[in-house]
């Protein structure tokens, strides 16, 4: 049983389309990340939601738009992909609190074309 | 802020052998610590953690290693096998502050 899974895995898609990336988590914990990873392997963090609330948003395009309907589910969506946006976007979920550590899931490789 | 680096890009190491991956970081205040291993093709996963009131903490085959006056960690993995071949983050969080920083990563080779 996959502890956080997020769909797709891969995903090639052209300049200007707009696409999601769903994620879910059976941890039973209460916030929810977005990380995005650079051909550099760098991880850095985009979006956190602590409850279905926002709590971080670092500096990225309003093109780039969480959603949590629940605190199982965090999902991604793009519009308008540039080329820039090819990375591996990482969904992540933690307990909140000092010292929790941050689990991962698998990736999804987006290529934009 | 906070900023985590690693004093090593890539790291060859024998099969068999110890390996040591570093990591600075340089928020004092930083009292969270956590190291992940990414195996291609995969999301990180988490290896060991360690709190600011340690400076050292064992788990299978894993050390980490604490020196706040300098504010230096390091991994430790002994015996090292073709399977630890990965690449190492080394995280920290800042008091309070609920967010981990994530440094720049260390491919580990093992040379069978």
């Amino acid at each position: 049983d996959t502890a956080v899974s997020q769909t797709p895995k891969y995903l090639v898609t052209q300049m200007g389309n707009d696409k999601s990336i769903k994620c879910e988590q059976n941890l039973g914990h209460d916030t929810m990340y977005w990380y995005k990873q650079d051909s550099k392997k760098f991880l850095k963090i985009m979006f956190s939601y602590n409850n279905k609330e926002l709590i971080i948003n670092e500096t990225v395009p309003n093109r780039f738009s969480p959603k949590s309907p629940d605190k199982a589910h965090l999902n991604l969506h793009i519009n308008s992909l540039e080329l820039g946006d090819s990375a591996v976007y990482f969904c992540a979920s933690s307990q909140r609190g000092t010292g929790n550590t941050i689990y991962f899931g698998e990736g999804s490789w987006l290529t934009v074309v | 802020g906070e900023s985590v680096g690693l004093h090593l890009p890539t790291l060859s190491v024998q099969e068999g052998d110890n390996s040591i991956i570093n990591c600075a970081y340089s928020n004092s205040a930083s009292d969270y610590f956590i190291w992940y291993k990414q195996e291609s093709g995969k999301g990180p996963q988490f290896i060991i953690d360690i709190r600011s009131n340690m400076d050292k903490r064992q788990g299978q085959r894993v050390t980490v290693l604490l020196n706040k006056t300098v504010k230096h960690l390091s991994l430790q993995i002994a015996a090292t096998q073709p399977g630890d071949s990965a690449v190492y983050f080394c995280a920290a969080e800042g008091a309070g502050s609920y967010q981990l920083t994530f440094g720049k990563g260390t491919k580990l080779s093992v040379i069978p």
